[in-house]
């Protein structure tokens, strides 16, 4: 049972694209979600922690859609040093083990000159 | 500069041996927690603890053990009962509270090797 998926990709994109990531979950109890970048061989950065209503951070956008359990993130504009490994990371409502993080296997994105 | 830290960044190990790698973090978060990643895999829950001289199993506990003496501390033993150790070790920390965000830090990892 996958809680939290991905596309794996690779995303190929030139630079100055736009890119978009979905990542769907499986537990509607689900209270939480962040997008974390990964780059090669080093630890998970928060990027987003995603609002319900949706949140913007410069290039990047953020989506959840609670009905059918899937979180967006957008990038715009896209720079070579974006190239990364996006996890999508849900959490369980606050407490106990169902409070603690689920995360996806990530999706590769390669940002091309 | 606030963090956290672990140690050492790779670490090798012979087949039968015990092994504890560290974590240490001065954000006063209350929680820690142990992950492992395995290659093309999401992170997976070793153990976490909430608070000082308290901790709990995550998904994959066997073959692990943790102590959580100290709130700047969890050190992680992966012991010879763990049949397949070789992987990427992550910890990380959060602050709890009423919250539902409560985002998780992750020091640099351990990439442990079993010989």
């Amino acid at each position: 049972r996958k809680e939290v998926e991905q596309d794996p990709g690779p995303f190929n994109v030139p630079e100055g694209a736009t890119v978009a990531f979905n990542c769907t979950y499986s537990n509607s109890a689900s209270q939480s979600f962040f997008w974390y970048r990964q780059d090669c061989r080093k630890e998970p950065k928060l990027l987003m922690s995603v609002y319900s209503s949706g949140n913007e951070d410069g290039r990047f956008t953020a989506q959840l859609n609670r009905a059918s359990q899937y979180i967006s993130l957008l990038i715009r504009d896209s720079k070579l040093s974006d190239s990364a490994t996006y996890l999508c990371v849900a959490r369980g409502a606050y407490g106990g083990s169902q409070g603690n993080l689920i995360f996806g296997k990530g999706t590769k994105l390669s940002v091309k000159p | 500069d606030g963090g956290i830290t672990q140690s050492p960044k790779y670490l090798f190990r012979k087949e039968g041996q015990n092994v504890t790698l560290s974590c240490e973090q001065n954000l006063n978060h209350d929680a820690m927690y142990w992950y492992r990643q395995d290659p093309g895999q999401g992170l997976r829950l070793i153990y976490y603890s909430q608070i000082v001289n308290d901790f709990q199993k995550g998904d994959i506990a066997e073959g692990y053990s943790v102590s959580r003496e100290k709130k700047e501390s969890f050190p992680l033993t992966v012991t010879s009962a763990q049949k397949n150790p070789t992987a990427f070790y992550l910890c990380a920390s959060s602050p709890v509270g009423l919250s539902s965000y409560n985002e998780q830090f992750f020091g640099p990892g351990t990439r442990l090797t079993v010989l």
